[in-house]
């Protein structure tokens, strides 16, 4: 009964450093989703992908990138880390952006802190 | 575009109280509502989720929600509070735009006291 599953829970990077954050989910979803969760400033998408083959930009993309690499995996990675990008950051899966009422299912989160 | 607010970042209520935790929303189409919950140190769950029909939506734990379109509201109510409900809750709105991507408001910390 996994859901969604992200790694690392917990890392510290020094700025400039790039790290990957890896993202599964087992419940054949086909659309995946990273968020960012800052204080005050509520869930933020970063990127989505609506299906296996496809990634788009959300809100807030920059210094960021994805890639679906099945229709289970969904990674995040950045490049070149910032203090900015001190944040707690969440998977996503749900079963199709275009289906109404389309319900959101979240990893536990990832916290990331740029040093 | 479509956005949603939720008035009051803080929400500190006795346990036992009525639990009341505002979120307005701005769409041009008929919109899809929904209120998350998260715990502590976890992901969101979905609590309750207006799609369409009946205004008043019943979710987990005994909360409740009422899709009033006149005030673009949609409130999430539990008449009385438990400890085990201190947490964050996070009203959403998706429309048909090419895909239902919802979009979050910022957030209510629910405060349950002794």
């Amino acid at each position: 009964n996994a859901g969604v599953t992200q790694t690392p829970k917990f890392q510290v990077l020094k700025t400039g450093q790039s790290m990957t954050l890896q993202c599964a989910q087992d419940m054949n979803h086909n659309s995946m989703y990273w968020y960012r969760q800052d204080p005050g400033m509520g869930l933020r998408l970063i990127y989505y992908s609506a299906s296996e083959g496809t990634t788009d930009k959300g809100e807030v993309p920059n210094g960021y990138n994805v890639s679906r690499l099945n229709k289970r995996e969904f990674s995040l990675r950045l490049e070149s880390a910032a203090p900015s990008q001190t944040s707690v950051y969440f998977c996503a899966s749900s079963e199709a952006t275009t289906a109404s009422g389309n319900t959101i299912y979240f990893g536990e989160g990832s916290w990331l802190t740029v040093v | 575009a479509q956005s949603v607010t939720q008035l009051g970042s803080h929400v500190s209520v006795s346990e036992g109280a009525l639990v009341l935790l505002r979120c307005n929303y701005s769409s041009s189409v008929p919109p899809y509502l929904f209120w998350y919950v998260q715990y502590p140190n976890q992901g969101l769950q979905l609590l309750l989720k207006y799609t369409t029909g009946a205004t008043l939506v019943k979710g987990i734990n005994g909360f409740e929600a009422e899709f009033k379109k006149s005030e673009t509201s949609f409130h999430l109510t539990k008449p009385s509070a438990h400890m085990s409900d201190a947490a964050e809750y996070f009203c959403a709105v998706s429309v048909k735009r090419g895909s239902y991507i919802p979009t979050f408001g910022r957030g209510t910390s629910l405060i349950v006291h002794p």
